[in-house]
């Protein structure tokens, strides 16, 4: 069954660092999601990207978060300058299409700011 | 923020139907009610939708009421693995998802 994955895992930076996390979402979806979960609080949604641009983004996504789809393959979520309070799981999703309903998701990045 | 309001954790004996339910009194016409459930700490995975209709899928039921204020999902036989959080979420487009606080959901042997 496809699968949307991420690199990597876990993640290891120091305050001040850019960091790019990454995804590969199913083949042939449409729309692409990142989302982060501090630990022990809610999902928050960041940002929607669909035809190579944003569609939606969140109040949490500021001029620090950018995305990118480079290659048709990989969606990259990038912090330009982490914070300690941006240490927390990311995770991506992709969906079909618009007939879509189902957002699929990854199993997450682990990012840790120091 | 989220526009639903779920009870923030419930338990369920394995083999029972998990009823969990829902409130969004705010929903517009064109919204959908989603659910989507969180093991542990993976990745959120989809159950079902629906608009106004009851609808049945493999993995669970859900039932909206008339007026579409509120919600219920049924898992009709619960499993141990299905002790997750469990996510109602009210959406138009699907696209700019707000996840709530959820409800934790325990199913014991």
């Amino acid at each position: 069954e496809p699968e949307v994955t991420q690199t990597p895992s876990h993640q290891v930076t120091q305050m001040g660092q850019e960091v790019i996390l990454r995804c590969v979402p199913i083949s042939n979806h449409l729309y692409f999601y990142w989302y982060r979960q501090i630990l022990g609080q809610k999902v928050e949604f960041l940002v929607s990207f669909y035809n190579n641009e944003i569609s939606e983004k969140s109040e949490i996504f500021d001029d620090q978060f950018s995305v990118e789809r480079p290659d048709g393959s990989n969606f990259t979520l990038k912090i330009r300058s982490t914070k300690l309070e941006d240490s927390a799981m990311y995770f991506c999703a992709s969906r079909g299409g618009l007939a879509y309903n189902e957002q699929f998701f990854g199993p997450g990045t682990r990012l840790t700011v120091l | 923020d989220a526009k639903t309001t779920q009870p923030p954790s419930m338990d369920c004996a394995e083999g029972r139907a998990a009823n969990l339910p829902c409130n969004h009194s705010t929903i517009s016409g064109n919204e959908y009610v989603y659910w989507y459930r969180q093991i542990h700490s993976q990745g959120p995975q989809y159950i079902i939708h629906g608009l106004k209709n009851n609808e049945t899928n493999e993995m669970a039921s859900l039932i909206i009421t008339e007026d579409r204020k509120s919600s219920t999902l049924i898992l009709p036989h619960a499993t141990l693995r299905d002790t997750a959080v469990y996510y109602c979420i009210v959406s138009y487009n699907n696209n700019d998802m707000r996840f709530g606080a959820g409800t934790r959901l325990t199913v014991k042997p």
